[in-house]
């Protein structure tokens, strides 16, 4: 069974501070997607990384693929409050039909 | 599009009770599937679907029966609640973006508490 790590579990900054967090695995994916999801609502994609060492930016936001396709980072760069919810990082399986999804981080940016 | 759609939005059941959860989509995805999500532990497959007429199991499908006649609809089905399915329920969908690459969207969410 494919498992994913996020790290932290919790994340409490102060808006224009800058964070990162992490998602783990011993296993290699396929590919890795980066969710957000606020209360009450469902997941929404940011990014898909696909090739290892794979970086892509989404304004304030960068992400990495590790070189091995096990992990992957999210830099926030100048928080803002509307960065606020749980971020959840998803790996596609070795078959391309089923993604596993790690536990979350909540952010909760202050003002 | 409305996307994702998902009833109902909240529900309360006794143990033993039976209920369907309706999920449909009108973005024409093959892919659909379900997920529960309970606190400390992301999201869990459940079922999955990858057209009409063909369904698998996930990580955790006990308790659960789906079924796939249309392109659209991929109802869950609760066949004798328990406390331990009080969870919060989502529906999604996707597509191959052509490098075997699933875009999922995700529906609203059924939040479901079984007394």
């Amino acid at each position: 069974t494919q498992l994913l790590e996020q790290s932290p579990q919790f994340l409490s900054i102060q808006e224009g501070e800058n964070l990162t967090v992490y998602c783990n695995s011993s296993s290699v994916f396929s590919s890795l997607q980066w969710y957000r999801q606020e209360p009450g609502e469902g997941p929404v994609l940011l990014v898909t990384v696909v090739t290892g060492g794979e970086v892509k930016k989404l304004k304030r936001l960068t992400f990495q693929f590790g070189d091995a396709r096990k992990d992957s980072s999210l830099h926030i760069t100048a928080a803002q409050t509307g960065d606020t919810g749980l971020y959840l990082c998803a790996g596609e399986d070795n078959y391309g039909q089923n993604f596993v999804f790690g536990p979350g981080t909540r952010l909760s940016v202050l003002p | 599009n409305a996307g994702v759609t998902q009833t109902p939005k909240f529900q309360v059941l006794k143990t033993g009770q039976s209920m369907t959860l309706q999920c449909a989509q009108d973005m024409n995805h093959e892919y659909m599937s379900w997920y529960r999500q309970d606190p400390g532990m992301g999201l869990r497959l459940i079922h999955y679907s990858v057209g009409a007429g063909i369904t698998d199991q996930g990580e955790v499908p006990n308790g659960y029966n789906v079924s796939r006649s249309t392109t659209e609809d991929f109802p869950l089905r609760l066949l004798s609640a328990a406390p331990s399915q009080t969870s919060v329920y989502f529906c999604a969908s996707s597509y191959s973006t052509g490098q075997v690459i699933y875009e999922q969207y995700f529906g609203p969410g059924t939040r479901l508490t079984v007394t």
